[in-house]
């Protein structure tokens, strides 16, 4: 069993529209949650990190965590063209000041023009 | 922000032979580093766990003879891909975390593109 499930996609939406990813995760010890974007042939960047139930705004971007649910996702709006990448979900346990990540699949997102 | 460096951000090696890739935290202090290996459409995989000052730990299924990993300083971690063949070919990105800071997220390195041919 996956401890970090994405459906891979991929996932297509128009330019200016509202792009939500999911992702699940198994062990219910998990502390830190991050979404990192990954363009094809480069490192993972972060976008959003979230630690508490609820929403976390930061500019187009909205990671929503429900740890009952065991479910965190991410929310794009006004989805542009440049958003096209694979989202990578990483879910750590507290290991102190560094986290060791486990990552989803990846979920790969084209914003059509 | 933090940054962390990862060279080279290419090699390309004959079989047989090693490659030594570096890993280093520009502005921040990193007691563990990470090792991650990305096949061509596929997830990030940790491989090894890097300790200052210690051995690393090494994820199920990952030859530690092979993939050699040292971690002499707070700021810089390597990684030596030892008699390498065409099945190690990969994207390998190192991350490291903020000495000190309880809930960092993780910083990645540009990554490095290792052909084997």
């Amino acid at each position: 069993q996956k401890e970090v499930e994405q459906n891979s996609g991929p996932l297509s939406v128009p330019e200016g529209a509202i792009a939500s990813l999911n992702c699940t995760y198994s062990d219910r010890g998990s502390q830190s949650f991050f979404w990192y974007r990954q363009y094809s042939g480069k490192s993972p960047e972060l976008i959003m990190s979230i630690y508490s139930n609820g929403d976390k705004e930061d500019g187009r971007f909205t990671a929503q965590l429900n740890k009952a649910s065991q479910y965190v996702s991410l929310l794009i709006r006004d989805s542009q063209p440049s958003d096209s990448a694979t989202y990578l979900c990483a879910v750590s346990l507290l290991s102190g000041s560094a986290r060791q990540l486990t990552f989803g699949s990846g979920t790969q997102l084209t914003v059509l023009p | 922000g933090a940054v962390v460096s990862q060279h080279p951000s290419w090699v390309i090696c004959k079989s047989g032979t090693s490659v030594k890739i570096e890993c280093r935290s520009l502005d921040f202090q990193a007691t563990t580093m990470f090792w991650y290996r990305q096949f061509p459409k596929q997830s990030l995989m940790l491989m090894a766990t890097s300790n200052e000052g210690s051995k690393a730990t090494y994820e199920q299924g990952v030859e530690k003879d092979k993939f050699l990993i040292n971690h002499a300083s707070l700021t810089l971690s390597t990684l030596t891909v030892t008699s390498a063949h065409p099945e190690d070919s990969s994207f390998y990105i190192c991350s490291a975390g903020e000495f000190g800071q309880g809930n960092s997220p993780l910083h990645f390195g540009n990554g490095t593109r290792l052909t084997v041919t």
